[in-house]
């Protein structure tokens, strides 16, 4: 199972809107609509942001939004803020009763 | 409060065995699936299997299969991860993570334990 594609890096600025793209295929991200979305800082275990493609977990900051259209999901985070720079990590069920993570995306905050 | 702890740092050589385990509390243990990831430094989370405390089924991750086995002591409410024949490339942080709805498998991942160290090394 190859890994899911993410950019490897994106950019704004406080107060902006950025979106962070993962592609799959029709065995993961698109055959499924079990797409997460992970927050990791630094020396941290990873935080669940976003589950079955767009439901929020309890505590989680409404700035903070899922979709998908065929085989790509994307994480929108709109309002950035300091403390949202991190690395981001999708991932999907797939096919094979396994789950697959994408290569990850470093979020800078300008 | 719903938690994962999982066991402390390990040092091991190329060839050798390590077993990690991860303590469940706050929540009816045989009710989610567990699953393992681990993390190279520098690099990015790889899933490497799941299992299920209620019967103790696993499903392992194609790229490991032979070398880890996932176990489950429900008296204790821990799961544990063996991985043989260890190389280096194995060096990595271990993650117990807890699915997010009971008795799903959806690969959504809410309680993560705080990640076990360990480093294989002639």
């Amino acid at each position: 199972q190859s890994a899911l594609t993410q950019p490897a890096s994106v950019s704004g600025s406080p107060g902006q809107s950025i979106t962070i793209s993962c592609t799959g295929t029709s065995s993961d991200v698109g055959g499924y609509n079990y797409v997460s979305w992970y927050q990791q800082h630094p020396g941290k275990a990873p935080k669940l942001m976003i589950y079955d493609v767009s439901k929020r977990p309890s505590g989680v900051s409404n700035r903070f939004s899922g979709s998908k259209s065929g085989n790509t999901a994307s994480l929108t985070i709109s309002g950035l803020q300091a403390e949202d720079e991190a690395d981001y990590y999708c991932s999907s069920y797939t096919s094979s009763s396994s789950v697959v993570f994408g290569g990850g995306t470093k979020l800078t905050v300008l | 409060q719903v938690q994962l702890v999982q066991s402390g740092a390990e040092v091991k050589k190329p060839g050798a065995s390590v077993k990690v385990s991860c303590k469940a509390s706050g929540y009816t243990f045989t009710s989610y699936y567990m699953h393992w990831v681990r993390q190279a430094p520098g690099q990015g989370l790889e899933w490497m299997g799941i299992i299920n405390p209620s019967g103790g089924s696993t499903s392992y991750a194609q790229k490991f299969q032979g070398r880890v086995t996932m176990t489950r002591d429900t008296s204790t409410s821990t799961v544990y991860m063996e991985l043989s024949s260890l190389r280096s490339e194995d060096t990595a942080v271990y993650y117990c993570a807890r699915e997010t709805v009971a008795g799903t498998i959806a690969g959504a991942f809410d309680i993560w334990g705080q990640g076990t160290m360990v480093t294989v090394s002639s």
